[in-house]
């Protein structure tokens, strides 16, 4: 059975601070790696994905991801945020079947 | 390009009652996924067509709720008869195929149960 764990539910950041929203994930087949974010009152739009090559993969809005398989690691960051980047985060597999992790709502402060 | 449509937005019905969701995929998308989304949680899949086929149900509760593809492409969700724990917002997705392919999402449907 797959698993998708973010340790963080909730991570409160001043603007133009750096963040890092931390997911892990368990499964017994190689997977796929993505990153949604769903804004208030808003539906689920992807972030960055990560399907082979390179293991630091770019997405929108300047934010990028790490893939860390020894650690079975896909961290999201972002070197200096905006209010605007306040919003819902949710890390996905896709290995057996597709896997939403709890989600952490990232807040930030002015 | 049109997005993932979903009616209504909103439902409110007293328990016991039926209710029913309808969703329309991005043109072309052969595969198409429900989701039940718990305030404060993730989204947990429902159940994964491959065009009219049923691939993965294995998280629907069969006992109440029930989905159709006619056609391989709009699809229904059904629950019947609604319970207070359904209370929920209701998502559809909808992708090209294969694990590699991104999902895109509708609005949702919030249900409410009284």
């Amino acid at each position: 059975a797959q698993s998708v764990t973010q340790l963080d539910s909730q991570v409160p950041v001043f603007e133009e601070a750096p963040v890092e929203l931390r997911c892990n994930y368990s499964s017994s087949v190689s997977v796929y790696l993505f990153w949604y974010v769903q804004y208030p009152n808003q539906g689920l739009q992807l972030l960055l994905k990560y399907l082979s090559g390179s293991t630091l993969v770019k997405g929108i809005n300047g934010f990028e991801a790490e893939f860390n398989k020894s650690q079975t690691s896909f961290h999201l960051r972002k070197p200096s945020v905006h209010i605007s980047d306040t919003a819902e985060y949710f890390c996905a597999v896709n290995g057996q079947n597709f896997v939403f992790g709890p989600g952490t709502r990232l807040s930030v402060l002015p | 390009e049109a997005g993932v449509v979903q009616s209504p937005r909103y439902k409110i019905i007293e328990k016991k009652q039926p209710v029913a969701f309808w969703c329309n995929p991005i043109s072309g998308h052969n595969t198409l996924y429900w989701y039940r989304q718990n305030l404060g949680q993730g989204p947990e899949l429902l159940i994964r067509y491959e065009n009219e086929e049923a691939v993965d149900d294995s998280q629907l509760p069969k006992d109440r709720f029930s989905a159709e593809r006619l056609k391989g492409v709009d699809s229904t969700l059904k629950i019947q008869p609604a319970e207070l724990g359904d209370s929920a917002v209701y998502l559809c997705a909808s992708s090209f195929g294969g694990r590699a392919y991104e999902q895109y999402f509708g609005p949702g449907t919030r249900l409410t149960v009284t």
